[in-house]
């Protein structure tokens, strides 16, 4: 079993959805969770991390994280053609030193 | 965040010669690191290249294969060997800074002939 399981998609949503992406692991120690965009030909580019339980929000993006369930969800709302990527979910312990990547759920958002 | 420039951005090359790829950073960084990027699979870490000391490997990856270069807090290379199809993939450097997650290059694409 991997550490980390990511959908690879694709995901095709009209212009305006919800979209809810997630990432599911078996690591207990870790502590912190990333998500990462990574438009095509481009390096990840980091969109959002926290250090616990709950909800973070920015604009229209909503990282959720239940450390219970080891489960980690991003909600991108109003979901425009540019936010059409792969989204890469990121986990690690011990002072973001070493860090779990999934494989990358690809978006595409149709106008 | 610091702003990561790799080169070269992609390249492609015969089988059995070797490549180096540059990473400059424009502010000093605490760490920096060297991913392999294959289709349809997680980012792999290669490994952390230390300044002034030998990078250290991940399982897998061996300093012959991949030799790295941290001369100073701002600059890293990273070499594919002897390189073979299989070593065909995006290459991605990131770095951190202390209490920060990791910023990435946008990568070189290396395709071997």
């Amino acid at each position: 079993q991997k550490e980390v399981e990511q959908d690879p998609g694709p995901l095709s949503v009209p212009e305006g959805a919800i979209v809810s992406l997630n990432c599911t692991y078996s690591n207990s120690a870790f502590q912190y969770f990333m998500w990462y965009r990574q438009y095509s030909r481009k390096g990840p580019e980091l969109l959002m991390y926290t250090y616990s339980s709950g909800n973070k929000e920015d604009g229209r993006f909503t990282a959720q994280v239940d450390k219970s369930s080891k489960y980690i969800s991003l909600f991108i709302r109003d979901s425009q053609p540019s936010d059409s990527a792969t989204y890469l979910c990121a986990m690690g312990s011990g002072g973001y030193q070493k860090v779990t990547f999934g494989t990358g759920t690809k978006l595409q958002v149709i106008p | 965040s610091a702003v990561i420039s790799q080169k070269p951005s992609r390249d492609i090359c015969q089988r059995g010669t070797s490549l180096t790829i540059q990473c400059q950073v424009d502010s000093q960084v605490t760490m920096m690191f060297w991913y392999r990027q294959q289709p349809g699979q997680s980012l792999t870490l290669i490994a952390t290249a230390n300044q002034g000391s030998e990078a250290t490997y991940e399982s897998g990856f061996v300093i012959d294969k991949f030799p790295i270069s941290r001369p100073n807090l701002t600059f890293s290379t990273l070499t594919v060997s002897n390189m073979s199809p299989e070593d065909s993939s995006i290459y991605l450097c990131s770095v951190r800074d202390q209490g920060q997650p990791q910023h990435f290059g946008d990568g070189t694409r290396l395709s071997i002939l």
